[in-house]
């Protein structure tokens, strides 16, 4: 079975730019979560779907940042503006329901300059 | 609030040496525990769980006691190779919520 999709696995971007990650969970999974990577902050909770439906954003750090997920095979992570402070390997995780094992993808490392 | 302590890293071992890496919790109620691994350039993957106290995880040769009284949860394993190189994190899920809170991570490096 296919995991945890995610694309680009590399970007590159200039500060001011919009930035757009994307992420396909497995399928049948019903809970779905983004995470910030960092060597200063760790693993940080960003934002957690149930059903399509976000339901802790608490994790999003400003306005700049924004998560959608319109169907159940597809979620999306946007920045815009993005900064260089928003440089980080950022990961999409689903699960079958939000109270077990998650399934990590392989991250997009981003770079902004 | 719940969190997560780990021994800082990296830490150095040759093959075929005991490994134990430390993992101590705060946490209300009674969390599930788990070891998480990534290896470079890839995602986190699940290594070993234990949902309630006294319980052992294990997996690949590694394991994890869920101990109570001293609110640890230490992974060991008995002789690591060099493929086990990697990121280990510990990390808790309390009882009833979606949120995982993972511990900062200790990198092993084993060489040959």
């Amino acid at each position: 079975d296919a995991g945890v999709i995610q694309s680009p696995r590399h970007e590159v971007t200039e500060m001011g730019q919009e930035v757009t990650l994307r992420c396909k969970p497995i399928s049948g999974h019903n809970s779905l979560f983004w995470y910030r990577q960092t060597m200063m902050r760790g693993l940080e909770l960003l934002i957690y779907f149930n059903n399509n439906v976000p339901i802790d954003d608490s994790g999003m750090p400003e306005d700049r940042f924004s998560a959608k997920m319109p169907n159940a095979s597809f979620s999306t992570l946007k920045i815009q503006p993005s900064e260089p402070r928003d440089s980080a390997v950022y990961f999409c995780a689903s699960s079958p329901t939000g109270y077990d094992t998650q399934y990590f993808g392989p991250g997009t490392r981003l770079t902004v300059l | 609030g719940d969190s997560v302590t780990q021994m800082e890293g990296p830490v150095t071992l040759s093959e075929e040496a005991f490994l134990t890496i430390n993992c101590t919790y705060t946490a209300t109620g009674y969390p599930s525990l788990f070891w998480y691994v990534q290896y470079p350039g890839e995602g986190l993957q699940l290594l070993l769980k234990a949902t309630k106290a006294d319980d052992k995880g294990s997996n690949k040769g590694f394991e994890a006691t869920y101990r109570k009284e001293t609110t640890s949860f230490h992974l060991e394993k008995g002789s690591v190779q060099v493929s086990d190189s990697a990121v280990y994190f510990c990390a808790l899920r309390n009882t009833g919520g979606f949120k995982t809170i993972f511990g900062a991570g200790t990198r092993l490096f084993v060489k040959a």
